[in-house]
């Protein structure tokens, strides 16, 4: 199964920032993912990154607000620029294995926006 | 559109309960349906899947029939223990680059 780290675990940002979130793969990934959670919410998807090509975005994201970047087959970091409280959550990296197709989590990043 | 629909919580169960947490999906195709856990302050776990009508998944002492004729993947255990409180999310498709869709979750607390 493949681990998954990311960096930083939680942060406190201003508003008007913006904060780069890294996610660290064990092992060589096509397809990953960056979800969002809201406090006591389900998970949506924000984009699905595969590298090597543009990340595709979500009805309601946009690659101004949620860069992304995937130089290679185990890395991806999210960017969520010019921040306000309403981007406080938890955002999580996520890779589907090539061969078991087995979809797995980072532990994620809670942001906190102030 | 796919979706996941999964009771709502919170579910409060004593020690040694059954658990049963409900999930129905709508679907075009033959999704796989899975079960994802997520203990406080942590990711999501694939708890078990299942890849095909009348498959079960089990792990941990959860086990999920996939349910075609009912569109249901509900999930059971026997025995809850405290350690088994968290978030239990259903989920479909996932497979092959097809986005995966999450139900809203289902959060348990098993009571000593």
């Amino acid at each position: 199964s493949a681990v998954i780290s990311q960096k930083p675990s939680r942060d406190i940002c201003q508003r008007g920032t913006s904060l780069t979130i890294q996610c660290q793969v064990d092992s060589q990934v096509t397809m990953m993912f960056w979800y969002r959670q809201q406090p006591g919410q389900s998970l949506t998807l924000i984009a699905t990154a595969n590298q090597g090509s543009e990340a595709t975005y979500e009805s309601g994201f946009v690659i101004d607000k949620f860069p992304i970047s995937r130089p290679n087959l185990t890395f991806s970091t999210l960017t969520v620029s010019n921040m306000s409280p309403e981007d406080s959550s938890i955002y999580l990296c996520s890779v589907e294995e090539d061969i078991s197709y087995e979809q797995y989590f980072g532990p994620g990043t809670r942001l906190t926006v102030t | 559109g796919d979706s996941v629909t999964q009771m709502e919580g919170p579910v409060t169960l004593s020690e040694e309960a059954f658990l049963t947490i409900n999930c129905t999906y709508t679907a075009t195709g033959y999704p796989s349906l899975f079960w994802y856990v997520q203990y406080p302050g942590e990711g999501l776990q694939l708890l078990l899947k299942a890849t095909k009508a009348d498959d079960k998944g089990s792990n941990k002492g959860f086990e999920a029939t996939y349910r075609k004729e009912t569109t249901s993947f509900h999930l059971e255990k026997g025995s809850v223990q405290v350690s088994d409180s968290a978030v239990y999310f259903c989920a479909l498709g996932g497979t092959g680059g097809f986005k995966t869709i999450f139900g809203a979750g289902t959060r348990l607390f098993v009571k000593a």
